[in-house]
């Protein structure tokens, strides 16, 4: 069973540009989550989408958005790049959206490294 | 808000000891917590996952507790070897308001050595 998968892996932008990251979430999973990491935030989670409806949103500007499509891979776009928008992102998949009274883990991708200069 | 606290930073022990992990959260209302590693580079693995109902689940050589009441989670790592470098962080899901997001909130981790 394929895992998460995250494209493109590496990614270098200049300030400015706009950038979209791919997710396929691991088969038969519908809640896919985004997160950012980097040294001196650590991991912050940005939303969360099931069934191509954003469910949750962290504490982000409007520059960080995101869509689901119909077979539940995900894209997160930045717009208007910004240095501080350097990071390693995150996603997560999940069968059920509601992991509050299950075993359900989280599953995550390798992640797509974006450099802005 | 939840606020999530892993001691220590980083450890460096020789192969085969015995270590524990801490973690601390400020917001006892949660509904689980997962335990994660992180290789350099990488992105996560999740290790063990404990129901707010539960006092401990094991995996091998793992060992993680939960004392929920009192915010507090332990990882417990058994005979350890140098394939178990790497960084390791907890997450609790829930408890605090979080400005409406409904994500896991994570600890920095802790940066975990084993020499050979």
């Amino acid at each position: 069973k394929a895992g998460v998968t995250q494209t493109p892996r590496y990614l270098i932008k200049t300030r400015g540009q706009q950038v979209t990251l791919s997710c396929s979430p691991i088969s038969g999973h519908r809640s896919v989550s985004w997160y950012q990491q980097t040294p001196g935030q650590g991991l912050q989670f940005l939303f969360e989408y099931f069934s191509e409806t954003q469910r949750n949103k962290g504490n982000f500007p409007g520059r960080f958005s995101g869509r689901q499509f119909s077979n539940s891979r995900s894209e997160m776009n930045v717009s208007t790049l910004e240095l501080g928008d350097s990071a390693l992102y995150l996603c997560a998949s999940s069968r059920d959206r509601d992991r509050k009274t299950t075993n359900e883990k989280l599953f995550f991708g390798s992640g797509t490294q974006l450099s802005v200069l | 808000k939840q606020e999530v606290t892993q001691i220590p930073a980083a450890l460096s022990v020789p192969e085969g000891e015995n270590l524990v992990l801490n973690c601390s959260f400020t917001d006892s209302a949660i509904y689980n917590l997962q335990w994660f590693r992180q290789d350099p580079g990488k992105g996560l693995t999740s290790l063990l996952l404990i129901q707010s109902s539960q006092r401990e689940q094991t995996s091998g050589r793992l060992n993680a507790s939960l004392d929920k009441s009192s915010g507090r989670s332990t990882l417990y790592i058994a005979a350890s070897q140098p394939g178990d470098s790497a960084t390791y962080l907890c997450a609790p899901y829930g408890g605090g308001s979080g400005g409406g997001a409904d994500g896991l909130t994570f600890g920095k981790g802790t940066h975990l050595i084993i020499q050979p």
